[in-house]
């Protein structure tokens, strides 16, 4: 069975630095999809960003950016310029060829201003 | 905008009173989710419709059922809530074929007096 790890609980950043977010996940699949999810404080849960597990390249969008090591399985977030909306529970997810959603633990984000 | 939405917001009942969350989706997409949240933990799939298909989580509690009469909506019935049913419950949508990223309803948070 698919599991993803968030190992870290808390993070802390300051406003307009840079922070990264860890995830790791075990899969004997070759075809696969991993998300980023943003949960903010009793609001809804967002996309922040998607990877194919087929594409090498690294997902981007706007300030956030992630680093996909397939064989290491390891799929990390990094969040730049980090505003205070910023805040919020992260949670790593993949999802496999049948579609449901696994969910590692999440990671509390705070940013300091 | 296409979107998912729950009613109500937030549900107060009492134990062992029938209660039951409703999601509605104009994404039109063929599947949907519910989850169970807890705080500061992952979401935890419950079922999920895929079209007409009800596909049960093996460890959902019998107490919880589920009814998916038309593509646009679900609901979710907890026949007799305990107090340990209280949580937020999220409603999620997806396609299946490409399969995608999975939308989320803002949620219900019921409370269990």
């Amino acid at each position: 069975a698919q599991t993803v790890t968030q190992s870290q609980p808390e993070m802390s950043v300051q406003e307009a630095e840079t922070v990264t977010l860890s995830c790791t996940y075990d899969t004997s699949e070759s075809d696969y999809y991993l998300f980023w999810y943003k949960q903010p404080p009793s609001r809804q849960m967002i996309l922040v960003i998607r990877q194919e597990a087929y594409k090498q390249q690294n997902a981007t969008e706007n300030r956030f950016s992630v680093n996909f090591q397939k064989a290491a399985k390891s799929f990390s977030l990094k969040i730049s310029d980090s505003q205070l909306g910023d805040a919020a529970m992260y949670f790593c997810a993949y999802r496999s060829a049948g579609g449901k959603l696994i969910f590692g633990q999440g990671t509390e984000l705070s940013v300091k201003p | 905008d296409a979107m998912v939405i729950q009613n109500p917001r937030y549900q107060v009942t009492q134990f062992g009173k029938p209660v039951t969350l409703s999601c509605s989706q104009t994404l039109n997409h063929n599947v949907m989710y519910w989850y169970q949240q807890k705080s500061s933990q992952a979401p935890k799939l419950l079922f999920h419709y895929y079209d007409k298909d009800f596909n049960n989580e093996a460890d959902t509690p019998d107490n919880f059922q589920s009814r998916r009469p038309n593509t646009s909506f679900c609901f979710l019935d907890i026949r007799s809530p305990g107090l340990g049913d209280a949580a937020m419950y999220l409603c999620a949508t997806s396609r299946a074929d490409p399969v995608t990223e999975q939308f989320f309803g803002p949620g219900t948070r019921l409370t269990v007096l």
